[in-house]
């Protein structure tokens, strides 16, 4: 049972456009959610975060959006860039204090990005 | 400004040997998670590790397996008599404290059982 799913195993964008990685999940405990990126041979890097509290973080070229009612977040990437092509991971957590929670992170099974110069 | 080390990066074990990856936190961080990635698919829980202390061995497999975080010294994962099924990545992530606070990934140690 697949609690944050990401459906799109792939996606090619010309460089300069627009990048939109989406991920949805089933838990409503979760409150917190992460997206992180990962090269080949590497351990996944952090890139952005989210608290349930908003519905939007920015930070630089990346924008997260979160839509608790439909348990969806997406993952904008704004001019892509050919160095962005990695795969990225979008986790998620529960409140240490919630259900018995530790805060271990859930992730999705990964969008392969591919951003052609 | 030294992130999370793992090591070794690569280890080749034959069936029935043990396996010891060893993970040294971020500089101030005192919360060690452990991961595992098999091919195509996204990172698991294992356990989840304070000094002395295992907080949640849920992700676990009941046999074979260990985790330890000493008062010195890195978090070891320890595997038992391995199997070629365990052969996948192992990622160690560490945080400041068990709130939510973002995990930060070692780069990871590729076992190959063969």
């Amino acid at each position: 049972d697949q609690q944050v799913k990401q459906n799109s195993p792939s996606l090619s964008v010309q460089e300069g456009r627009i990048s939109i990685l989406n991920c949805d999940y089933t838990n409503s405990m979760f409150d917190y959610f992460l997206w992180y990126k990962k090269y080949p041979a590497e351990g996944p890097t952090f890139l952005i975060s989210i608290s349930s509290i908003k519905d939007k973080n920015e930070d630089g070229r990346f924008t997260v959006f979160l839509n608790k009612s439909a348990k969806h977040l997406s993952l904008h990437i704004v001019p892509s860039q050919p160095g962005d092509s990695a795969v990225y991971f979008c986790a998620a957590s529960a409140n240490p204090g919630y259900g018995g929670s530790q805060g271990n992170l859930i992730f999705g099974k990964g969008t392969k990005l591919s951003v052609k110069p | 400004n030294a992130g999370v080390m793992q090591n070794p990066r690569h280890l080749v074990r034959r069936r029935g040997q043990e396996a010891r990856l060893r993970c040294s936190p971020m500089k101030g961080h005192s919360h060690v998670y452990w991961y595992r990635q098999l091919p195509e698919e996204g990172l698991k829980f294992m356990v989840y590790l304070q000094k002395e202390n295992i907080i949640d061995e849920s992700g676990m497999p009941k046999e074979r397996f260990s985790a330890e975080f000493p008062k010195e010294g890195p978090s070891i994962l320890r595997i038992q008599q391995v199997v070629r099924g365990d052969s996948a990545a192992y990622f160690c992530a560490s945080s400041p404290a068990r709130t939510q606070e973002t995990q930060y990934f070692g780069p990871g140690t590729r076992l190959l059982v063969l």
